[in-house]
């Protein structure tokens, strides 16, 4: 199976400033018709998960901007410019590129 | 609108068997694959398997094998993931999900399983 493992796992941020997740797989998640399956999922207090970033940097529909993606391989990170009091909750990335599908351990992203 | 609904919150003592349904409506249900993932109490997302309503071709996680069953009726547009000889450890949110773009893009709202004697 391929690991995912996400750092930092708690991450105290000021409402304002930019806040920055990295998630690095167990091997490259390169698929072989040339894609790379690497999401990022926000799971808010009491709610389901909710796709924010596809293939690494393609934002969902109605994702805010200040929400975006990178990396490539084994390595990729995400960035939010500016932290709102609505982002706080459990950030995921997950890898949907070899079956069986993981997810990194979650970052649970407050508010100092 | 895309929308999955799952069906409600269920209590289950340890030994017994349960069927839990996704609806989907707003999009062609037998073309996309839907995910199962399960969320025990103060933890992470764990993927079950995904299933291809149209097939239905299933693709299970190994940790979870022999352990649920998926399948669907594409008729009605319904998924379902049976969970047999339940124990007190299945106690968890179990989500479905449709599979798009090579995430998971719309959720159920989750369906609680709670199992104790």
């Amino acid at each position: 199976d391929i690991v995912m493992t996400q750092t930092p796992l708690s991450s105290p941020v000021t409402l304002g400033q930019p806040a920055s997740i990295s998630c690095r797989s167990s091997q490259s998640l390169v698929h072989s018709d040339g894609n790379t399956y690497l999401s990022w999922l926000q799971q808010r207090p009491g709610q389901p998960p909710r796709l924010l970033i596809y293939k690494i940097s393609n934002r969902f529909s109605g994702v805010p901007d200040r929400f975006s993606g990178s990396g490539a391989g084994t390595d990729f990170t995400l960035k939010i410019s500016r932290v709102e009091a609505e982002d706080v909750g459990v950030y995921y990335c997950m890898q949907a590129t070899q079956i069986p599908y993981t997810f990194g351990q979650g970052t649970n992203l407050e508010i100092k | 609108e895309v929308q999955l609904v799952q069906s409600g919150a269920e209590v289950k003592k340890p030994g017994e068997s349960l069927k839990i349904s996704c609806k989907g409506s707003g999009y062609s249900f037998a073309s996309n694959w839907i995910g199962w993932v399960r969320q025990m109490p103060g933890k992470g997302l764990e993927w079950m398997g995904i299933i291809y309503p149209g097939d239905p071709d299933t693709r299970y996680n190994p940790s979870f094998q022999g352990q649920v069953t998926m399948s669907a009726d594409k008729s009605i547009s319904t998924a379902y993931l049976q969970l047999s000889s339940l124990r007190a450890s299945d106690t968890a949110i179990y989500y479905c999900a449709r599979l798009n773009l090579g995430g998971l893009n719309f959720w159920g709202q989750g369906t609680l399983v709670t199992v104790s004697s």
